[in-house]
Parts: structure tokens; sequence; C-alpha cells
């Protein structure tokens, strides 16, 4: 199994310009969710799916769409590029959780995202 | 949600043993104590998770408190690959999607 796979690693974006961060899974996961981390801080949540065709938002979802039409697949759009959304951002998934170890959170490898 | 507070940084000397304290004193009766950690330019990986017994896993152990208002994670013997910053987070238990709520963790170094 490859996991949680981001594409790309690294991009550099204009202010007002637009890009979709790719999220891929092979786990067979139904959860799916996007964090940004800033420098020096935990990771905030911005959107998260239970399955495919549902989303919800999470505590920082300005900014961000997302959508998802496969359990593997879970793209996040940002439309108009601004300065704030420099970070790094990191995809995961899971199972649905109910306590067993088996159900814990797998995240990828992050993609480093600058808006100048 | 729940809150933790654990210390901004922590050091060690490698090959000794590790103890990574987090207090949690507004834990619900239904909150499972999570550690994740971060290692260096990667995503956070799951270390252990427990609810009121003391755990042992291959990475590390949880032990936790009888009032369950404060945990410790214990590495047994530090390696300078355990350099990372650990997260400890509560998890509500009976519902399927409730997401992770990352602090600020704390920073662990271990010195050769």
């Amino acid at each position: 199994n490859a996991g949680v796979t981001q594409t790309p690693k690294f991009r550099i974006l204009k202010i007002g310009q637009s890009m979709t961060l790719q999220c891929t899974q092979d786990m067979n996961h139904n959860y799916m969710y996007w964090y940004r981390q800033d420098p020096g801080m935990g990771l905030k949540l911005i959107y998260y799916s239970v399955g495919a065709g549902i989303t919800d938002k999470g505590e920082v979802p300005n900014g961000y769409n997302v959508s998802r039409s496969t359990t593997e697949d879970f793209p996040l759009r940002l439309e108009l590029a601004a300065p704030s959304q420099t970070s790094v951002y990191f995809c995961a998934s899971s199972l649905p959780w109910s306590g067993g170890p088996q159900e814990t959170q797998y995240f990828g490898p992050g993609t480093r995202l600058l808006v100048l | 949600d729940a809150k933790t507070t654990q210390p901004n940084s922590m050091e060690s000397n490698e090959e000794e043993p590790v103890h990574l304290p987090c207090n949690h004193s507004t834990i619900s009766g239904t909150d499972y104590i999570h550690w994740y950690r971060q290692l260096p330019s990667q995503g956070p990986e799951y270390v252990i998770h427990g609810l009121t017994s003391n755990v042992n896993n291959r990475m590390a152990s949880l032990a936790i408190a009888e009032d369950r208002k404060s945990s410790t994670l214990i590495l047994h013997r530090a390696t300078l690959r355990d350099a990372a910053v650990y997260y400890c987070i509560l998890r509500e238990g009976t519902s399927g999607n409730t997401p992770l709520v990352f602090g600020k963790g704390t920073r662990l170094s271990v010195i050769a």
C-alpha cells in the first residue's frame, strides 16, 4: 500500500491564482481530512469527508473548497490564493473511529505552499 | 473539545527513558487519549492511545492516571530518531467522525 499520497510536494503561487492540492489514499478508508500547519503551530482542520459525496467544514474552511467524488480522492481547491494561505497542507484518512487502534488517522507527507 | 496541556519542549539523552506528560483535567468519560508524533518535515503518525488502562505497543507505553486527568507517554529508550513533536489529543469515543484537534505539542530533543 502506498498509503496517503499528496501532490505537489511544493508550490509557489502568486496572489489571486488558483490551484488544487491532490490527495489519494489506497486503504479504502471512508474518512478523509485536510489540515493546514503554520510554522511552529499544531495542525488545524480545514475540511473533512465521511464518504463519497459528503463533506463538512472544519475549524478554518474560509478560502478553500473540497469535493469527494470517489473513496480514494479528496482534492482541496484554493480559488484566490492569499499570503495568509502560506502553510503546509496535510491530508489524512481513516476508518470510522470507535476506539480501536486500526481506526487511527494516517497522514500524507504534506504539500508546502508559498503565496507571494 | 476537551483541551490538553503539554510542556513546550523537553530534552533527553539517547538510550535513556523519556516521560512526556499531558494534563487533561476536563476529560469526559468517553474521551480517548491519543498520542501522535511528527518527525521533522513529515506528517504526523500515530503512536498510541488508551481510555482507562495503561497501554503498551512496540513504539511506546501510555500511563493513564487513575482519575484520568493526566497521562504520560513513555519512550523506554530514546533514540535520535525519536526527536519529534509529540501531540497529546483527546478524542470522543462514541462518534465515528470526530476529527483530531492538535495543540502545539511537546518538542522532544534527543542528545547523543
